[in-house]
Parts: structure tokens; sequence; C-alpha cells
């Protein structure tokens, strides 16, 4: 596996609690990306980030803030947690070049559960 | 815009039979196409993409852009090819993926 992690792996929170979700590589890919995988949607697109403090809006990034201080890691951050956003999120990472995306790598999945 | 469609969202086979996961597409330009893999308890991986033309595990996939499919074969499926699929897309100089809604596979003894 590439060098991500990601923490917690599992969390319970309560509506209306801000959480904050955290991918960290080792591998100093450029591209990082977080998705949610949701039953009968597949995985969709948050956010992403293209370099150090760049950052972009992906297909659902409404109520999801991100931030990236450092290469190797990417915060997502829900600013109150709504039950519609229980998911599973993954990480991604990707080396990308000026060119089209080769692969992504990605993470081990957060399990949130929002109450 | 970019779509990516899996028809089936379950599929069942018997070991040995063949198998097909249909994956069509729409985007106006030039896309890259792949197929990611996620065995149970297992991270999401990369199984193939349409550029390299490979065969991995025994799957093929073709572009076929008259049809704006990418449909993933393998012609004798094994009980270790259960898993769940999905199709991706990336768009021209993009460094995003697009992925579909996923075809969850499995193979019967």
């Amino acid at each position: 596996d590439a060098g991500i992690t990601q923490s917690p792996r599992h969390k319970v929170t309560e509506t209306g609690t801000p959480v904050t979700l955290r991918c960290h590589q080792t591998e100093n890919h450029r591209y990082m990306y977080w998705y949610r995988q949701d039953p009968g949607h597949g995985l969709r697109l948050i956010h992403y980030s293209y370099g150090v403090k760049d950052t972009d809006k992906g297909e659902v990034s409404d109520g999801y803030s991100v931030s990236r201080s450092k290469t190797e890691d990417f915060l997502l951050t829900l600013e109150s947690a709504t039950s519609s956003q229980t998911s599973v999120y993954f990480c991604a990472i990707s080396g990308g070049t000026a060119g089209p995306i080769v692969e992504q790598y990605f993470g081990p999945g957060t399990r949130l559960t929002v109450t | 815009a970019q779509r990516v469609t899996q028809p089936e969202k379950l599929l069942s086979v018997f070991k040995g039979a063949p198998v097909e996961l249909k994956c069509n597409y729409s985007y106006s330009g030039s896309p890259e196409l792949f197929w990611y893999v996620q065995y149970s308890r297992q991270r999401l991986q990369l199984l193939l993409r349409h550029i390299s033309r490979e065969s991995i595990k025994g799957f093929t996939a073709d572009l076929n852009k008259g049809e704006t499919s990418f449909h993933l074969k393998k012609p004798f499926a094994q009980e270790e090819d259960s898993a769940m699929y999905y199709c991706a897309l990336s768009g021209t100089g993009a460094n995003n993926l697009f992925f579909g809604t996923g075809t969850r596979l499995t193979v019967i003894p």
C-alpha cells in the first residue's frame, strides 16, 4: 500500500458538532483528494488539493472545508455535521504532473456516523 | 460535463463463466478511462487503465469511442474476483476522476 493513512478510522459524532478528518501521506505526491462513498452513489469528490494551500471544490463540497498547510497532510472539516454526512470518507493521492492522471492511491477510509 | 454510468449495481456469475461489467461514459473531449476494484476489507486500487492496454488478473477492457463504452471483461470468473468494481473517467489534462456508482460482482462457487 502507498504510504497513506487516515485518522480517525471510525468516528461517531452528534449533529451540529464540527469534525475534522486527517489524511497523511509519506509519498510526497502533489495531489490529494477527499471522496465520500455512499451506496448507490459510488465515490464522489468532495475537495482536492494540487499543492500546499491550493485547493478546489469537487462535486459535493457543500458543508465541507479543507486545508493543506504542508505537503503530507490534507484535512477535511465538516463545519457542522449533519446526518446526511454519515458516510465512508476516502483520501487519495496522485503524483499528477502536467498531464493526465495516471493513478490515484487510496487510503483505508474513515467511517463517520452522525447521530 | 463528465458522466460515468454503470447500469448494474449487482452482478452474480458462476465460477468459470465469462463476466462483463458494463461502463458507459459521456465526455465531450478525449477521456482517460480506468477500472478500480475494492476487495473486501481492502483499499480501493487501480485494476487497469485503457491507455496501457494491459490484462490484469485476466481482466481486459477496450475503449469503444463510438459506443462510449469501457466494459470490463474476463473469460473465466474466479471466486477471488468477487469485489466492488468502479469505472472512472478523467478528462484531458484534468487532475481528478469521476467515478461511476459501482458494480458489486459475486462469483458463485
